[in-house]
């Protein structure tokens, strides 16, 4: 079983939807991030939290330490919002990531 | 600043060849990070240095690989001898604990291809 699960692994939504992606992990952590990947390759991190609820523009991450548990939340998603969404979570004092397979969503217009 | 700068972007080479993946942090940090993605098995950690000194190795697959941090402004990826199972793309990521954020920054990565 792997450390970090993220579901669904793949998503299509209609442009306006709300959407929802998981991450469950099974390790300690100090933190956790989720990160975006660009169809071109690029990995952008987009959250960094370890305890409740961070909002950036229409993305909203929340984490529940006590059920090792995240989510990343997509409100009124656009199709510039397709992209593979990882979750990872941080060991130790260093950070030292342990990825998620990725979510890859597709927003169609 | 210009962010994490990896080179060569896309390399191609020939199996048995030896290959150099180069990293420049972003300036003042004190962590950087040598990840691999493939398609089947996502993203992993290959090594990690803080200050220059290598931390944890246990994610580098074979000795066939080495890398190195000769100072806190460049490090080095190195395959030698490449194999085709060691196409995949090398990401480096650089981070600042110290500072108060555990955020990681990544570079563009470079494509490995070996034929």
């Amino acid at each position: 079983k792997n450390e970090v699960e993220q579901s669904p692994q793949n998503l299509t939504a209609q442009e306006g939807e709300f959407i929802t992606i998981n991450c469950s992990y099974s390790v300690g952590i100090s933190a956790l991030h989720w990160l975006q990947q660009h169809p071109g390759g690029g990995i952008v991190s987009l959250f960094m939290l370890s305890s409740g609820k961070k909002k950036h523009g229409r993305l909203i991450a929340t984490i529940n330490i006590q059920e090792k548990h995240s989510s990343l939340h997509i409100t009124a998603s656009h199709p510039r919002d397709s992209a593979v969404y990882i979750c990872a979570v941080g060991r130790g004092s260093q950070g030292n990531l342990i990825f998620g397979k990725g979510t890859k969503l597709s927003v169609k217009p | 600043d210009a962010g994490v700068i990896q080179s060569p972007r896309h390399e191609v080479t020939e199996m048995g060849q030896e290959v150099t993946l180069r990293c420049k942090p972003i300036s003042g940090h004190d962590y950087l990070f040598w990840y691999r993605q493939t398609m089947m098995r996502g993203l992993e950690l290959l090594i990690y240095f803080n200050n220059n000194v290598p931390i944890d190795d246990s994610g580098m697959p074979e000795d066939r690989f080495s890398a190195k941090m000769p100072n806190a402004s460049f490090s080095t990826l190195k395959i030698q001898p490449s194999e085709p199972r060691d196409s995949a793309v090398y990401f480096c990521a650089s981070s600042s604990p110290g500072r108060g954020s555990y955020e990681q920054y990544f570079g563009p990565g470079t494509r490995l291809t070996v034929t």
